[in-house]
């Protein structure tokens, strides 16, 4: 089974800095996908950035981007220019598409519970 | 925009009791999932569902059964709850395959 894991369970920085959450994985697939989610305090879960493993070149949205590091099975977010509103948890997370046609399985690691101090 | 709405923010059973958590998404989506969210857990998938009466196990179903009898509709049933099913429930949805997948605001149940 998949598994992910987030080993950080709690970051904090100051406003405007730069910060890197960790998530490593665990599979044996070849073509798949991973999220990182964010799950600010009025608990609403929002995609932040989402990679495709068959794309070489790391994914970025904005001050958001990704470490993904295939052979290592490292899927790493970084924040630039952090802001107070990007206090949240963040969660990795890694879609199994199984072996049943259009079934999906999302599995989620710990959790990094991120502050951004001003 | 994509709508997921869980029938209840807060919600307190007494153990034993039947327990059904309601989610409906607006959006068509063929996959809908039911996780447990704990602190320093994660998210733990429950249950989910890829289409109509359509179901498979998660990580930790024991304890819980879903229904699925409408594809905007997805409920999560505790049979009997028990204290150590105190938790926040979320419910999710997305379209097959491949697709991010969109959330409800959260049900925290305490059983008591």
């Amino acid at each position: 089974a998949q598994t992910v894991t987030q080993s950080q369970p709690e970051m904090s920085v100051q406003e405007a800095e730069t910060v890197t959450l960790s998530c490593t994985y665990d599979t044996s697939e070849n073509n798949y996908y991973l999220f990182w989610y964010k799950q600010p305090p009025s608990r609403q879960m929002i995609l932040v950035i989402r990679q495709e493993a068959y794309k070489q070149q790391n994914a970025t949205e904005n001050r958001f981007s990704v470490n993904f590091q295939k052979a290592a099975k490292s899927f790493s977010l970084k924040i630039s220019d952090s802001q107070l509103g990007d206090t949240a948890m963040y969660f990795c997370a890694f879609l199994d598409t199984g072996v049943i046609q259009g079934a999906q399985k999302l599995v989620f690691g710990q959790g990094t519970r991120l502050t951004i101090n001003p | 925009d994509v709508k997921v709405t869980q029938s209840s923010r807060y919600l307190v059973k007494r153990t034993g009791e039947k327990v059904f958590l309601e989610c409906v998404q607006d959006m068509d989506h063929e996959n809908m999932f039911w996780y447990r969210q704990d602190p320093g857990l994660g998210l733990r998938l429950i249950y989910f569902s890829y289409d109509v009466k359509m179901k498979e196990k998660g990580d930790i179903p024991e304890g819980y059964s879903v229904s699925r009898e409408k594809k905007e509709r997805f409920s999560l049933i505790l049979e009997s709850a028990s204290t150590n099913q105190t938790s926040m429930y979320l419910c999710a949805s997305s379209l097959a395959p491949r697709t991010e997948a969109f959330f409800g605001q959260g049900t925290r149940l305490t059983v008591v």
